[in-house]
């Protein structure tokens, strides 16, 4: 079992720019989640969806989509990229909402 | 949101153990965490506690939670240099999502 795949590892991209980074999990768990983590910030967490069919804002939504398009798959779009999203982006997913997160291994995201 | 605090550095010496701290503020947190971020890697799940205990032993790693103080340590017996990570605590809020803290820095020096 892979766990959590997330692509691209790194991206740079210029203000303005839109981009969509995928994640997908195959250990058929309900809930997927996005967070950005940036240095002395700890974790938030932008978009989550508890399961399929259903998505929810997080603590810090602003400048962001998503769309959970299977079970397995829940991706977060940026439609115009700021330099403050500037960040490493986490896909997490859990067996059910509240329970003990996977996480993957994070895109590194420059917007210059 | 709720908040969970956590000390930035520890450093300790190989072999000794070391003891990382963090407080939460929501009361209702059913389960709480503790994850492990190398350089470079995303978060692995360490260990996990329930509310209705006050200790849980894994191997090298003790979990204490005091409920009554929201106060939950991470003990790591015999650090060793493998052990240098960020260590995040987190709780599971009233929303049942996840809040973390900032991430405790251990460095584990020879």
């Amino acid at each position: 079992n892979a766990g959590v795949t997330q692509t691209p590892k790194f991206q740079v991209l210029k203000t303005g720019q839109s981009m969509t980074l995928q994640c997908a999990q195959d250990m058929n768990h309900n809930s997927m989640y996005w967070y950005r983590q940036d240095p002395g910030m700890g974790l938030r967490l932008i978009y989550y969806s508890a399961s399929e069919g259903t998505t929810d804002k997080g603590e810090v939504p602003n400048g962001y989509n998503v769309s959970r398009l299977n079970k397995r798959e829940f991706s977060l779009r940026l439609e115009s990229a700021a330099p403050s999203q500037t960040s490493v982006y986490f896909c997490a997913s859990s067996e059910a909402f509240g329970t003990d997160q996977f996480f993957g291994p994070g895109t590194r995201l420059t917007v210059l | 949101g709720e908040d969970v605090e956590q000390s930035l550095f520890l450093s300790v010496r190989e072999g000794d153990s070391s003891v990382i701290n963090c407080t939460y503020t929501d009361s209702s947190s059913t389960y709480l965490y503790w994850y492990k971020q190398e350089p470079g890697a995303g978060l692995q799940l360490l260990t996990y506690i329930f509310s209705n205990m006050d200790m849980k032993q894994d191997q090298r790693l003790t979990v204490l939670l005091n409920k009554k103080d929201k106060h939950l340590s991470l003990r790591i017996a015999d650090t060793q240099t493998g052990d240098s990570a960020i260590y995040f605590c987190a709780a599971v809020n009233s929303g049942y999502a996840l809040n973390f803290g900032k991430g405790t820095s251990l460095l584990v020096t020879p």
